[in-house]
């Protein structure tokens, strides 16, 4: 059981270039999320989907766009990537809003 | 302020010692509590969920709500070298739009 998988798990990206994450769980779960970690700053909400088709800004969406045309999959995508955007980020899933979350092992960004 | 506080640490105990990692929040009408525990460059993992005021225990491991205070505390008893991790406080509001808040987490080191 794989669970939330996400693919790359490091990446490192020039200034203006873009790029996509990808996430897939295989859980069945309705919802999906993207945060970012930085030191000191927790994790932070990216943007979010309450199911196929659906997606919404959490209290960090500038800079980024998602999609979620499979269930299974969310993608966070960062079209002109800034310094700023160094970060690791984590996908995660749940089954709805007040049950447990599921994680990723992350993705390490550099923006240079 | 922050919604959600956590003091960083690292915080370093000896094996076998009593563990208490603890948050302060400035929101009254968060409801759902949770610690996370996040291993080196993983993603955080659900430890404890609670709702409302009072204890829970689950093994080694007992979270406790004061909601009169706002603060919430995890205690971990015989203290391992497999708990060395970061641990995440987050808390959630009852209603469906809001979404979970995290601490900044506690770097915690057991040392054989």
């Amino acid at each position: 059981n794989a669970g939330v998988t996400q693919t790359p798990k490091f990446r490192v990206l020039k200034t203006g270039q873009s790029m996509t994450l990808l996430c897939a769980q295989d859980m069945n779960h309705e919802y999906m999320y993207w945060y970012r970690q930085d030191p000191g700053m927790g994790l932070r909400l990216i943007h979010y989907s309450v199911g196929e088709g659906t997606t919404a800004k959490g209290e960090v969406p500038d800079g980024y766009n998602v999609s979620r045309l499979k269930k299974q999959n969310f993608l966070l995508g960062l079209e002109s990537a800034a310094p700023s955007q160094t970060s690791v980020y984590f996908c995660a899933s749940s089954y709805d809003e007040n049950t447990e979350a599921f994680f990723g092992q992350g993705t390490r960004l550099t923006v240079v | 302020q922050k919604e959600v506080e956590q003091d960083p640490g690292p915080l370093s105990v000896p094996e076998g010692a009593i563990v208490s990692l603890n948050c302060t929040y400035s929101n009254s009408a968060f409801q759902y509590f949770m610690w996370y525990r996040q291993y080196s460059r993983k993603g955080p993992e659900l430890l404890m969920y609670t709702y409302s005021s009072g204890n829970k225990e689950d093994g080694r491991f007992t979270a406790q709500v004061d909601k009169s205070s706002k603060y919430i505390s995890l205690f971990i008893r015989d203290s391992q070298p497999s708990d060395s991790a970061t641990y995440l406080c987050a808390m959630k509001k009852v209603t469906s739009y809001d979404k979970v808040i995290f601490g900044p987490g506690t770097s915690l080191s057991v040392i054989p």
